[in-house]
């Protein structure tokens, strides 16, 4: 079955710090991969994709993330965060065999201390 | 920038009444998604639109909720009656249909509290 486990619901760091946020996913076939980021009462914003191709993939925000097939993992990296980073992050999975349907996680909470 | 419109933003209603959220996508998408985040959790998907045809409706519980994009634009998503366990966010999403080869935009939800 189709499945994103987020390791850690709630990440702490200092502002200017570096932050990696996991996403282990289980799929089938040749998975879609997403970062999506949801501040407070909003709706989710896309932060980046993986499709194919290079496997470290630059978002929006100055967030990246790189895919590892061998660890079936899609981690996302920012290498200095800004107290406007703080909000809840969800990894979701789809595939090119269904029109758009995707899988989420259960979310990353950041909070980030000044 | 073009927004999926949602309304209403917040929704209070005590259990076995009924409730509906509309949702109006970017222009010129095909694709209509309603998702269900409830509290602590990833949205989960209760209903896919492609135009007006159901793709994927297998996690909508039907004996109480019901979809509808009668003219493949709007939708309506509707809870008869509301239960407690209802209580969550209901997000709204659109994409131009081309698979997973497009980005869902999302609205910024309707929150229901059932009472």
């Amino acid at each position: 079955a189709q499945s994103v486990t987020q390791p850690d619901i709630h990440i702490t760091v200092s502002e200017g710090a570096s932050l990696e946020l996991r996403c282990n996913y289980s799929y089938g076939a040749t998975p879609y991969l997403f970062w999506y980021v949801q501040s407070p009462g909003q709706g989710l914003q896309l932060l980046l994709k993986y499709f194919s191709g290079d496997t470290l993939v630059q978002g929006i925000k100055g967030f990246e993330a790189e895919f590892k097939r061998s660890q079936s993992s899609f981690n996302l990296r920012k290498p200095s965060v800004h107290w406007s980073d703080a909000a809840e992050y969800f990894c979701a999975v789809g595939g090119s065999s269904n029109t758009g349907k995707l899988i989420f996680g259960q979310g990353t909470t950041l909070q980030v201390k000044p | 920038e073009a927004e999926v419109a949602q309304s209403p933003r917040y929704k209070i209603t005590e259990k076995s009444q009924a409730v509906a959220f509309w949702c109006d996508p970017i222009s010129g998408h095909a694709t209509l998604y309603w998702y269900r985040q409830i509290l602590g959790q990833g949205p989960e998907l209760l209903v896919q639109f492609q135009d007006e045809s159901v793709v994927d409706d297998s996690q909508l519980p039907k004996d109480r909720f019901s979809a509808e994009r009668l003219k493949g634009v709007d939708s309506t998503l509707k809870i008869q009656p509301a239960e407690l366990g209802d209580s969550a966010m209901y997000l709204c999403a659109s994409s131009t249909g081309q698979g997973n080869t497009g980005e869902l935009f999302f609205g910024e939800g309707s929150r229901l509290t059932v009472l």
